[in-house]
């Protein structure tokens, strides 16, 4: 089993919509988790942060945790097309960062 | 100072030869990381300095890879006797604590050929 999992994707949506991102982790002690975007050809930006169970919103960013299930997701609201890109989900775990495989998320206009 | 710099940005070589890579972190950054990205993969962790002190080296650094921070500031990656499994993208990343994520440079794009 991966540390941290993702759905490759593609995920499709159109603009407007509403995109959910998820991701599912194996440390059961992990206590902070992270969603990255990366662009093509570029490094991994930081667009959230959560620690504690429940819901975090920032502008059009919504992350959620689960730590009983293991799962964290992103929502992205009012998706545009700069949107598309790839959506990394990293767990601090064993004192370091531990990426997934990133879901690349296309939205059309 | 605006953020974590990385130099090349690209670096083409023959198979077998000898390459250093530089990364410079945001200045009140004590902690340094470097990462390997290969095409549709995430980042893979490959070490982490604590300002000078090398505090961990993930299992995927073969004996042809060395890391250095001297005085803490800069790093430098080398991979010795390159192969063409060793083509990716280099990422070098900062942070001051571990609550708030790290940041990345641009990377060095390696290609070997």
């Amino acid at each position: 089993q991966k540390e941290v999992e993702q759905n490759s994707g593609p995920l499709s949506v159109p603009e407007g919509a509403i995109a959910s991102l998820n991701c599912t982790y194996s440390d059961r002690g992990s206590q902070s988790f992270f969603w990255y975007r990366q662009y093509s050809g570029k490094s991994p930006e930081l667009i959230m942060f959560i620690y504690s169970n429940g819901d975090k919103e920032d502008g059009r960013f919504t992350a959620q945790l689960n730590k009983a299930s293991q799962y964290v997701s992103l929502l992205i609201r009012d998706s545009q097309p700069s949107d598309s890109a790839t959506y990394l989900c990293a767990v601090f775990t064993f004192q370091k960062l531990v990426f997934g495989t990133g879901t690349r998320l296309l939205v059309s206009p | 100072d605006t953020g974590v710099s990385q130099d090349p940005r690209h670096k083409i070589t023959k198979r077998g030869q000898n390459v250093t890579f530089r990364c410079d972190p945001i200045s009140e950054h004590n902690r340094l990381y470097w990462y390997r990205q290969t095409l549709g993969q995430g980042p893979e962790f490959l070490t982490y300095f604590q300002n000078e002190a090398q505090l961990e080296k993930s299992r995927l650094l073969s004996d042809r890879f060395s890391a250095e921070r001297p005085k803490g500031s800069f790093s430098t990656l080398e991979i010795q006797r390159t192969e063409q499994g060793d083509s990716a993208m280099y990422l070098c990343a900062s942070s001051a604590t571990d609550n708030y994520g790290y940041t990345f440079g641009s990377g060095t794009r390696l290609t070997v050929v």
